[in-house]
């Protein structure tokens, strides 16, 4: 069964510094998604993109956040200058056109130093 | 803006028996579409069964099941013969239908089901 892939697994980084945390979404998919969860807490809808621009993005998505499709098969978040609450786990997730089921990687847990 | 609420926390179940994890949600929507997922400590997220709402029959996945009364916008999941390897945090989630590209996910925050041998 297709799957959606996501890289590293886990990323330790300093305060200040940026992350690029990719995805590889299954491949007849056009609708991608970020979510985050921070430690025992719910999963928080980040931000989705369709057809080269964001459809929509949440509270938690400031400036410091972008989604970029480089290729025909990657999709990243970038963190441009990482907050120490900004420790979580990226979940990426992707659809077909009706939205749903959504197909969940396996996540990047990010740590902030 | 929709919500979802789980109100139990933590549950617990003896193997091979049945549990059942309770979900609301508020939404002024008619048509949307409702999930459970499944996170065990490996911290994937797996889908367990989904429900369309404008389907009065409730879904059902093997030993998974559940109830959808859309007017009391309730949706707890079954879990019957229950296994060791049900262990994990099930999230119930909410997605408006129709939404054209804005599709996101509302997750409840959780309930963590432990099942003993």
């Amino acid at each position: 069964e297709p799957e959606v892939t996501q890289t590293p697994s886990h990323q330790v980084t300093q305060m200040g510094q940026e992350v690029i945390l990719r995805c590889v979404p299954i491949s007849n998919h056009l609708y991608f998604y970020w979510y985050r969860q921070i430690l025992g807490q719910k999963v928080e809808f980040l931000v989705s993109f369709y057809n080269n621009e964001i459809s929509e993005k949440s509270e938690i998505f400031d400036d410091q956040f972008s989604v970029e499709r480089p290729d025909g098969s990657n999709f990243t978040l970038k963190i441009r200058s990482t907050k120490l609450e900004d420790s979580a786990m990226y979940f990426c997730a992707s659809s077909d056109p009706t939205g749903q089921p959504q197909h969940f990687g396996d996540g990047t847990r990010l740590s902030i130093l | 803006a929709q919500t979802v609420t789980q109100s139990q926390p933590e549950m617990s179940v003896q193997e091979a028996e049945t549990v059942t994890l309770s979900c609301t949600y508020d939404t002024s929507e008619n048509n949307y579409y409702l999930f459970w997922y499944k996170q065990p400590p490996s911290r994937q997220m797996i889908l367990v069964i989904r429900q369309e709402a404008y389907k009065q029959q409730n879904a059902t996945e093997n030993r998974f099941s559940v109830n959808f009364q859309k007017a009391a916008k309730s949706f707890s999941l079954k879990i019957s013969d229950s296994q060791l390897g049900d262990t994990a945090m099930y999230f119930c989630a909410f997605m408006k239908r129709g939404g054209g590209s804005n599709y996101k996910l509302t997750f409840g925050k959780g309930t963590l089901l432990t099942v003993n041998p």
